[in-house]
């Protein structure tokens, strides 16, 4: 089967750093992704790895060891607005990217 | 770049009524798109996925004559809910995949469609 794990929900303060951890079995791997979704609106592209190794794109930065099926996001500097669910996806190979359930992230002050 | 614009973002329909919902990729084109439906602190579940010129894929358990889904070119995708019922209240939204040379397989979001039937 293909499954991606990640913890449903996460507190933290304004100002710290915090990693959201995400597992996944797939039947391929073409590439992890990281979307941020605010209630009630869409999700917007985060983070993309395909080799292993870390990727910093300004307070985020994603990173990925396929031997293990493992990835993380970190997010430094936490601000207020960065309360939100945080998906982690992977793209099988194939047509279809297969998403995680989401990570909530409440950032309190 | 990357935009998905999606319209409308908020529609309110009788029950019995047909709504169309269109997905346009702006400046990359989308040989794939896709179409998701979410409830509220639920995720994202993918309905079904529409390749230009041929026949969607959905899912199991997702009517196919109940949501028509059209991708006539490679920028524009419709999903239409027909005959909606109360129970199709949802939140849809669509992305595109941009598989050129920029693209590394992301799906870009439309911004949704809130779908309330009465």
């Amino acid at each position: 089967g293909q499954n991606i794990d990640q913890p449903t929900e996460m507190t933290a303060t304004e100002g710290a750093i915090v990693q959201i951890n995400c597992t996944y079995q797939t039947s391929g791997f073409n590439g992890l992704f990281w979307y941020q979704q605010h209630a009630g609106e869409a999700p917007t592209f985060l983070s993309y790895n395909v080799l292993d190794g870390l990727e910093e794109k300004g307070r985020f930065s994603s990173f990925l060891s396929r031997s293990k099926g493992y990835s993380y996001l970190l997010l430094k500097e936490l601000q207020m607005k960065d309360s939100a669910s945080y998906l982690c996806a992977v793209n099988n190979g194939g047509f279809k990217t297969i998403f995680g359930a989401g990570t909530r992230l409440f950032v309190k002050a | 770049g990357a935009v998905v614009s999606q319209h409308p973002s908020w529609v309110i329909c009788k029950s019995g009524t047909s709504v169309k919902i269109e997905c346009r990729s702006l400046d990359f084109q989308a040989t794939t798109m896709f179409w998701y439906r979410q409830f509220p602190k639920q995720s994202l579940m993918l309905m079904a996925t529409s390749n230009e010129g041929s026949k969607a894929t959905y899912e199991q358990g997702v009517e196919k004559d109940k949501f028509l889904i059209n991708h006539a070119s490679l920028t524009l995708s419709t999903l239409t809910v027909t005959s909606a019922h109360p129970e199709d209240s949802s939140f849809y939204i669509c992305s595109a995949r941009d598989g050129g040379g920029r693209g590394k397989n992301i799906q870009y979001f439309g911004a949704g469609t809130r779908l309330s039937v009465l």
